[in-house]
């Protein structure tokens, strides 16, 4: 079945450091990549998302690409602030489900 | 902007007691989802709907019916509440024809504790 690894947390970083967190995936087909990320106490919130293969996916400096030749989607962000600080999690899309990973938690320290 | 809301931030309820869990959306969404969220076991899929009166059974749907008898709403419901079903509770919404998920708009989640 489908499922998505993704690097363990929690991850710190002062700010302005450059973020990486890997995630890697295994899927019939073709889906759709997404990364969601949930700040202290809310719901989850898009991020940013891909629908096929070598489309990057970008939103408030975070980017990611969807590479079918690694099967990856690494988030990266060239310079984290505070206000990063949150639970991002690597997900995909298919039919009639989406498969989450478990989350990788980010703390920005100033 | 889409808007998925629940009916409650926070709830405590004892143990054996019927519980309801509302969510609605204005989006005009297929597809509705029911998650929990637990540490350390990330999200787990309890139910989902693809229509109106239609439901599909996710990883973990023992304990939980549901109920979609509108297309906005879709409802949550832990027959006889157990402490094992202390949680933080997601609702989900999502277009997509034929069961294919797009992306997924999250209501702000209900915590429940059962005592």
């Amino acid at each position: 079945g489908d499922s998505v690894t993704q690097m363990e947390g929690p991850v710190t970083l002062s700010e302005e450091a450059f973020l990486t967190i890997n995630c890697t995936y295994t899927a019939t087909g073709y889906p759709s990549l997404f990364w969601y990320v949930q700040y202290p106490g809310e719901g989850l919130q898009l991020l940013l998302k891909a629908t096929k293969a070598d489309d990057k996916g970008s939103n408030k400096g975070f980017e990611a690409t969807y590479r079918k030749e690694t099967t990856s989607f690494h988030l990266e962000k060239g310079s984290v602030q505070v206000s990063d600080s949150a639970v991002y999690f690597c997900a995909l899309g298919g039919y009639q489900k989406v498969t989450f990973g478990t989350g990788t938690k980010l703390q920005v320290i100033p | 902007d889409v808007k998925v809301t629940q009916s409650s931030r926070y709830l405590v309820k004892r143990t054996g007691e019927k519980v309801f869990l509302e969510c609605v959306q204005d989006m005009d969404h297929e597809n509705m989802f029911w998650y929990r969220q637990d540490p350390g076991l990330g999200l787990r899929l309890i139910y989902f709907s693809y229509d109106v009166k239609m439901k599909e059974k996710g990883d973990i749907p023992e304990g939980y019916s549901v109920s979609r008898e509108k297309k906005e709403r879709f409802s949550l419901i832990l027959e006889s509440a157990s402490t094992n079903q202390t949680s933080m509770y997601l609702c989900a919404s999502s277009s997509g024809l034929a069961g294919f998920v797009h992306e997924q708009y999250f209501g702000p989640g209900t915590r429940l504790t059962v005592t």
